[in-house]
């Protein structure tokens, strides 16, 4: 257990410009999240992938937002026109999602730290 | 996802037991009860799960009230690194998990 992967671990970017961030989870999990996490917050949901389909997107990404698993092994979330608000952590997660679901822990990264000057 | 309500900060001393509180009145049947915590600069990382049977693991004890609608995480002999926001998450039928604000544990040497 490599554990999950993210890259890059900090991003500055200037308003306006997309980044795009990766996640390797690990290998035998089927289901991937990204989450976003700003100071003082708990982390917000934002999607989760089984396998290669995105099953469930939460109203807090706008269209502005996009994410692909499209082998159903690494993710890429990409943010265009980045706004100041945008600033945060990403972090992603993975856990095996088949059978009793319930029970399997979420293990995620230690997270994309984006700064959008 | 049903909501739980956590003390936003409790205090420790090292090497005593700490019991952080969860309430989560609106439970439904089908809901497990998580715990996650987050360590400075890290992800959040699991702790522990119950549904109905107090549990027990390596880390911690998660003690859960007959009628489901509170439940204790139970941490035996604090230590410093045991600092960290511990998050209560009801894990519905969904999968995902939908955090709080989470208690910020301090201990103390």
């Amino acid at each position: 257990d490599t554990g999950v992967s993210q890259d890059p671990r900090h991003k500055i970017t200037k308003r306006g410009q997309n980044v795009t961030f990766r996640c390797d989870p690990i290998s035998e999990h089927n289901r991937l999240y990204w989450y976003r996490q700003t100071l003082g917050q708990g982390p917000e949901f934002l999607t989760y992938f089984q396998n290669e389909a995105q099953l469930e997107k939460s109203r807090l990404l706008s269209d502005r937002f996009s994410a692909e698993r499209p082998k159903g092994s690494f993710s890429t979330l990409e943010i265009q026109r980045t706004e100041q608000g945008d600033s945060a952590m990403y972090l992603c997660a993975s856990s095996r999602g088949w059978g009793d679901h319930y029970n399997s822990p979420l293990h995620f990264g230690n997270g994309t730290r984006l700064t959008v000057t | 996802d049903a909501k739980t309500t956590q003390p936003n900060s409790m205090e420790s001393n090292e090497e005593e037991p700490v019991h952080l509180p969860c309430n989560h009145s609106t439970i439904s049947g089908t809901d497990y009860i998580h715990w996650y915590r987050q360590l400075p600069s890290q992800g959040p990382e699991y702790v522990i799960h119950g549904l109905t049977s107090n549990v027990n693991n390596r880390m911690a004890s998660l003690a859960i009230a007959e009628d489901r609608k509170s439940s204790t995480l139970i941490l035996h002999r604090a230590t410093l690194r045991d600092a960290a926001v511990y998050y209560c998450i009801l894990r519905g039928s969904q999968g995902n998990l939908i955090f709080g604000k989470g208690t910020k544990l301090s201990v103390k040497p």
